[in-house]
């Protein structure tokens, strides 16, 4: 069984300063984790993904993410927010089970308020 | 290269009817996932289907069904409709089977009355 916590149902930031938006997994298997974004009226976009490689993860829009197994954490973190950065984040996660088909599972989602 | 496509985009139905919802995969990906998305929730994994089959299903009841075409696009059916489907619906498709990303359409917007 898989599933995702993410600790934070709002984080305000303000322009130009740092973010981080954190998450916790819960995973059977080696796990495939992924952070994806949803701007308002939008489809998902996929701002990451870790499948076991690097730990540390560079994505899409100066995000990165890292992944620590020892405190089964994928915490998002951009150096310096922009405030077309507000939207939702989901942190997701995939076992790899092995048995083929696979769903991912999505966190409860963090909005992320920029402030001018 | 077109990315997934939904359709249609809006639908209102009434308490106790039925709905088919389609999706087109991105081009050369295989895999076809289906998510509900109630309001101010995360989506919620439906099913997935590969090779014209039904791969994993999450836990939704069986009014929830699909299909995948030789061409891999796919239909989500909903059958005698609740108030509580009322949901944005999203496709996603991938390569293959697997822990892989997997891309998503703009969904469709299902409200039942």
């Amino acid at each position: 069984a898989q599933s995702v916590t993410q600790l934070d149902s709002h984080v305000s930031v303000s322009e130009g300063t740092p973010v981080l938006l954190r998450c916790n997994y819960s995973s059977s298997y080696s796990p495939s984790l992924f952070w994806y974004v949803q701007h308002p009226n939008k489809g998902l976009q996929l701002l990451l993904k870790y499948t076991s490689a690097a730990t540390l993860v560079k994505g899409i829009n100066g995000f990165e993410a890292e992944f620590k197994k020892s405190e089964t954490s994928f915490h998002l973190t951009k150096p310096s927010a922009h405030m077309s950065d507000a939207a939702e984040y989901f942190c997701v996660v995939s076992d790899d089970s092995g048995g083929g088909a696979d769903g991912l599972t999505f966190g409860k989602g963090t909005h992320l308020i920029i402030q001018p | 290269d077109a990315g997934v496509t939904q359709s249609p985009t809006h639908l209102i139905k009434t308490r106790g009817q039925q709905v088919t919802l389609r999706c087109s995969p991105k081009s050369g990906h295989d895999t076809v996932s289906w998510y509900q998305q109630a309001l101010g929730q995360g989506p919620q994994f439906i099913f997935q289907y590969y090779e014209e089959e039904e791969r994993q299903r999450g836990n939704f009841p069986d009014r929830f069904s699909g299909h995948q075409f030789p061409n891999y696009s796919s239909e989500l059916n909903v059958n005698a409709l609740l108030l509580g489907d009322s949901a944005l619906y999203l496709c996603a498709s991938s390569f293959g089977t697997g822990p892989f990303e997997q891309y998503f359409g703009p969904g469709t917007r299902l409200t039942v009355t």
